[in-house]
């Protein structure tokens, strides 16, 4: 069974670097149907898609988000990484990372990290 | 960006009934990528329906999905206690959209 686990701070400050990775586990990243990707949640609000990653290289971003925001694949690691820069307190969500699979949206998600911005 | 506009924000009804919700795009949804995720308290989302209509590995019956171009709908046949909770519907055919969400209790 796949599984898809996210790690990194709980915590960052204003301004500075969000980093997150996503550790792959139960299943392959270099499948040519599946992309990875994260979403995040901000408290008690909607859902909002970040970017996503082909196992190449091949990235694709939220236009919103874009001018802050780098996702990179470890295939060796199996792992994907979210990095997002200049955070606020806007930037305070809960980030899942994801599977999206060619045609089938979102079929696997991480559980879940909370990360605040805040001094 | 296509926004995509869920009715109604809250749904009330009770076990065994029938629940309705509807999702309608800003503009036509390339190839009908519609999807459909339930959300429970603390968990992440879950994949039921893809493709506007397929239902995803595991998901109960129950579930059907339909609707083409700008406009779908999700339906829940009988209500069960454990389907009370959030949904979101989500576009994919055109980078990715979420709608805002229907809370059924």
């Amino acid at each position: 069974q796949l599984q898809l686990q996210e790690s990194g701070p709980g915590l960052v400050k204003p301004s500075e670097t969000l980093s997150l990775t996503c550790t792959v586990s139960g299943g392959s990243i270099s499948g040519s149907s599946y992309y990875w990707g994260w979403i995040r949640q901000p408290p008690g609000k909607g859902l909002e898609w970040i970017g996503s990653i082909y196992y190449s290289g091949t990235t694709y971003y939220n236009a919103s988000l874009k001018s802050r925001v780098s996702i990179a694949v470890d295939m060796s690691k199996k792992q994907f990484s979210l990095k997002l820069n200049s955070v606020t307190a806007a930037d305070t969500a809960v980030y899942y990372c994801t599977r999206d699979q060619s045609g089938y949206s979102f079929d696997y998600w991480g559980q879940g990290t909370l990360v605040t911005v805040s001094s | 960006e296509i926004v995509l506009t869920q009715s109604p924000g809250t749904l009330s009804l009770s076990p065994g009934e029938r629940a309705t919700l509807s999702c309608r795009a800003s503009q036509s949804v390339n190839r009908n990528y519609v999807a459909w995720f339930q959300q429970s308290p603390g968990q992440a989302p879950r994949l039921l329906i893809y493709g506007a209509s397929s239902r995803a590995t595991g998901i109960p019956d129950r579930f059907s999905g339909s609707g083409s171009g700008t406009d779908f709908t999700l339906t829940i046949g009988r209500l069960e206690p454990e389907d009370f909770t959030v949904y979101y519907c989500q576009q994919y055919g055109n980078s990715y959209t979420f709608g805002q969400g229907t809370k059924l209790e």
